[in-house]
């Protein structure tokens, strides 16, 4: 069974605090996905990683980062929250290589004030 | 216009229902997937495609590649089939193209 896990479900944050949403996966996935998603919108792909030490931006404009210094743990940290990152942030990863298939984390529901 | 186009949007049936949600695209792929999304809840892969025709349980997914164009069906449709079903595309890039979803919802 797919085990991919994001911390925290929630967060309420002010404005200009400094975040970090965590994402792992125990299934050993070179490939995780960090998407945005509004409601009732489709998922922008904000940042995605194809192994350690390689990250690369996605589509969506984003004052957020990310590392993957390990394969399990791919973090994505806000500098500066603003009250316009106000979101739902999904963590993905994938077994291309093997069935190919997506598995989702809960996501961290994200509202600042 | 989008590279992954979903159809219908909303789609409101009767239980027992055959459920056809239709999913095409204008870029070249190497799979396609189709995903659930039920309201508050996670995302769950249903099926990875690259060509032919998949089944699970009462879950079908066709994709015919010469014509871009896939479609996911459900038979004997139930209330908790209710869900938003999203269309995604890898590229050559390999990165991942999402549509915006086919809202479900089955009538008891």
């Amino acid at each position: 069974e797919a085990d991919i896990y994001q911390t925290p479900r929630y967060l309420v944050i002010g404005t200009g605090k400094k975040i970090t949403l965590e994402c792992s996966q125990t299934m050993g996935h070179d490939k995780m996905y960090w998407y945005q998603q509004d409601p009732g919108m489709e998922l922008h792909l904000i940042h995605y990683s194809y192994g350690v030490n390689s990250t690369e931006k996605g589509d969506l404009s984003s004052e957020s980062t990310v590392s993957r210094i390990r394969t399990e743990h791919f973090p994505l940290t806000l500098e500066s929250a603003r009250p316009s990152h106000t979101s739902q942030y999904l963590c993905a990863s994938s077994d291309y290589y093997l069935s190919g298939k997506l598995f989702f984390g809960s996501g961290t529901q994200l509202s600042v004030l | 216009k989008n590279e992954v186009e979903q159809s219908p949007q909303n789609l409101t049936a009767q239980e027992g229902e055959f459920i056809t949600i239709n999913c095409s695209y204008s870029v070249g792929i190497s799979a396609l997937h189709w995903l659930q999304q039920h309201p508050g809840g996670g995302i769950v892969s249903l099926f990875m495609l690259s060509s032919g025709k998949k089944k699970h349980g009462r879950l079908i997914a066709t994709i015919n590649i010469q014509e871009k164009h896939s479609s996911l069906h459900i038979t004997a449709s139930h209330p908790r089939d209710s869900a938003v079903y999203i269309c995604a595309v890898m590229n050559r890039d390999d990165k991942i193209i999402f549509g915006k979803g086919t809202r479900l919802h089955i009538l008891p």
